[in-house]
C-alpha cells in the first residue's frame, strides 16, 4: 500500500528555522509536495519537488531524495502566521491514472 | 481570475440519505480532483476528473461518484450516507492531470445524523 510518515507537531520560535521531515512508501512516484493549511482554511500550494534536490521559494525550501523516498520542507525566519498544519503529498502515476496522497499533516506552532 | 468556490458551505443530512456537493474550478482548469478531510487528518483523494472522465480514484466505494462539466463546475455526489461520511469535503482544480499545483476551494462541511 501507499503510505506518508510525517511529525504530528513541531514547535518553534519566532525568528528560527524549522524542518518537517515526510517518508513514503509508494508505487508510481512522480513527485512530492508540499501544503499549508490554516485552522478553518483551504490547503495551500507550497512547494513541489520531482527531481532530487533543494527547490528555494522565498523563506521555504523542499528537498528531495527520490533514492531514500524521503523529503523536507526548510522554514526559514519563522513568523506567527506560519503557524498551520503541513501536509506532505506525493503524486502518483499509473497507466492512464493519478492520484494525489496526502500526509497526515504536522502541526506547527511558532512561539514569540 | 476567481478562485475555486464550493457550495453549500455547511450541510447536515441524516443516515441513508443522499448529497450532491458542488465545486466551480478556475477557469481554464480541466482538471478537478475531490478530497475528504476528517478532523485533524490529511485530504483523503477520492477522484480526479479531467475533461469530464474520472482519470484516478482512491479507495473510496462506489457510493462516491462524480461529475465534471465543460463550464468548469463539477459534483460530487454520496449516496446512502453513513454516520463516518462526515468531513469536510475539499475540491482543487489544475491545469493538467499532474499538475505541481492544485488550487483548492474552502471546501464543505458535511455531518451525517
Amino acid at each position: 500500500g501507499q503510505s506518508l510518515e510525517q511529525p504530528s507537531e513541531v514547535t518553534a520560535v519566532e525568528g528560527a528555522i524549522v524542518q518537517i521531515n515526510c517518508t513514503y512508501q509508494t508505487s508510481g512516484f512522480y513527485g512530492l509536495s508540499w501544503y499549508q493549511q490554516h485552522d478553518g482554511g483551504a490547503p495551500t500550494f507550497l512547494s513541489y519537488n520531482a527531481l532530487d534536490g533543494l527547490e528555494e521559494t522565498g523563506r521555504f525550501s523542499s528537498f528531495l531524495s527520490r533514492s531514500d523516498s524521503y523529503g523536507y520542507l526548510l522554514l526559514q525566519e519563522l513568523q506567527m502566521k506560519d503557524s498551520a498544519s503541513y501536509f506532505c503529498a506525493v503524486s502518483l502515476r499509473g497507466d492512464s491514472s493519478y492520484k494525489l496522497i496526502f500526509g497526515s499533516g504536522t502541526r506547527l506552532l511558532v512561539r514569540p | 481570475e476567481t478562485g475555486v468556490t464550493q457550495s453549500p458551505t455547511h450541510l447536515i443530512k441524516t443516515r441513508g440519505q443522499q448529497v450532491t456537493l458542488r465545486c466551480s474550478s478556475q477557469s481554464g482548469h480541466n482538471t478537478v480532483s475531490w478530497y475528504q478531510q476528517a478532523l485533524g487528518q490529511g485530504p483523503q483523494f477520492i477522484f480526479q476528473y479531467y475533461r469530464e472522465e474520472e482519470n484516478g480514484r482512491g479507495n473510496f466505494p462506489p457510493r462516491f461518484s462524480g461529475l465534471q462539466f465543460p463550464n468548469y463546475s463539477s459534483e460530487l455526489n454520496v449516496n446512502a450516507l453513513e454516520l463516518d461520511d462526515s468531513a469536510l469535503y475539499l475540491c482543487a482544480s489544475a491545469l493538467a492531470i499532474v499538475d505541481n499545483e492544485q488550487f483548492f476551494g474552502p471546501g464543505t462541511r458535511l455531518t451525517v445524523l
